[in-house]
């Protein structure tokens, strides 16, 4: 099993360029997550999405859209990069059912630089 | 408010010393709870779930106290490999929240 896996691993955009983080899971999980790290600081929740077609906003969203197709992609789109977004983005999917929640995988992150 | 609080540190101790990171929690319909540790630049992983019974793994202890909200971890004889930012984690039906994490520098 590959897991959370999270494309691409590094990437320089220029500010008001667009971009997708790519993010693909194949345990079958219904939840799935995108958090942000800024240096030195804790996870940061941008959006998350409880099973296809189903989008919510954490607690970031501004600058930032998703979209969930499928159980298995939940990409994240910036349309007009900016300094600010300089950042680390985590992927994360967990199983939720009937109250019982397993914990969240993670992907190896997208070190994002915006300049 | 946040949702999730921990201290975030530094602790800086030395090996084979006793230290204990607490965190609480607001959303009172929580339901799971878990410690996971990060390495620096490196993915948050999973170090145990928490239980309202409280659980051991080795030197890792963790309790959970929900009628105050409440969840700490416990290492003890700590060791230099154990140098890591320790995350609270708390699941709802909705979502899961990280804490901002505790850094924890082990001295020789």
């Amino acid at each position: 099993n590959a897991g959370v896996t999270q494309t691409p691993k590094f990437r320089i955009l220029k500010i008001g360029q667009s971009m997708t983080l790519q993010c693909a899971q194949d345990m079958n999980h219904n939840y799935m997550y995108w958090y942000r790290q800024d240096p030195g600081m804790g996870l940061k929740l941008i959006y998350y999405s409880v099973g296809a077609g189903i989008t919510d906003k954490g607690e970031v969203p501004n600058g930032y859209n998703v979209s969930r197709s499928t159980t298995e992609d939940f990409p994240l789109r910036l349309e007009l990069a900016a300094p600010s977004q300089t950042s680390v983005y985590f992927c994360a999917s967990s199983y939720y059912k009937f109250g019982t929640g397993t914990e969240a995988f993670f992907g190896q992150g997208t070190r994002l630089t915006v300049v | 408010r946040k949702e999730v609080e921990q201290d975030p540190g530094p602790f800086n101790v030395p090996e084979g010393a006793t230290v204990a990171f607490n965190c609480t929690y607001s959303n009172s319909a929580s339901q799971s709870f878990f410690w996971y540790r990060q390495d620096c630049r490196k993915e948050p992983k999973l170090l145990m779930s928490v239980y309202s019974s409280g659980n051991e793994d080795g030197r890792f202890t963790a309790q959970l106290n929900r009628a105050s909200q409440y969840i700490s971890l416990l290492i003890r004889d700590s060791k230099l490999s154990d140098s890591a930012t320790y995350l609270c984690v708390v699941s709802s039906a909705s979502k899961i929240i990280f804490g901002s994490g505790t850094r924890l520098s082990i001295r020789p």
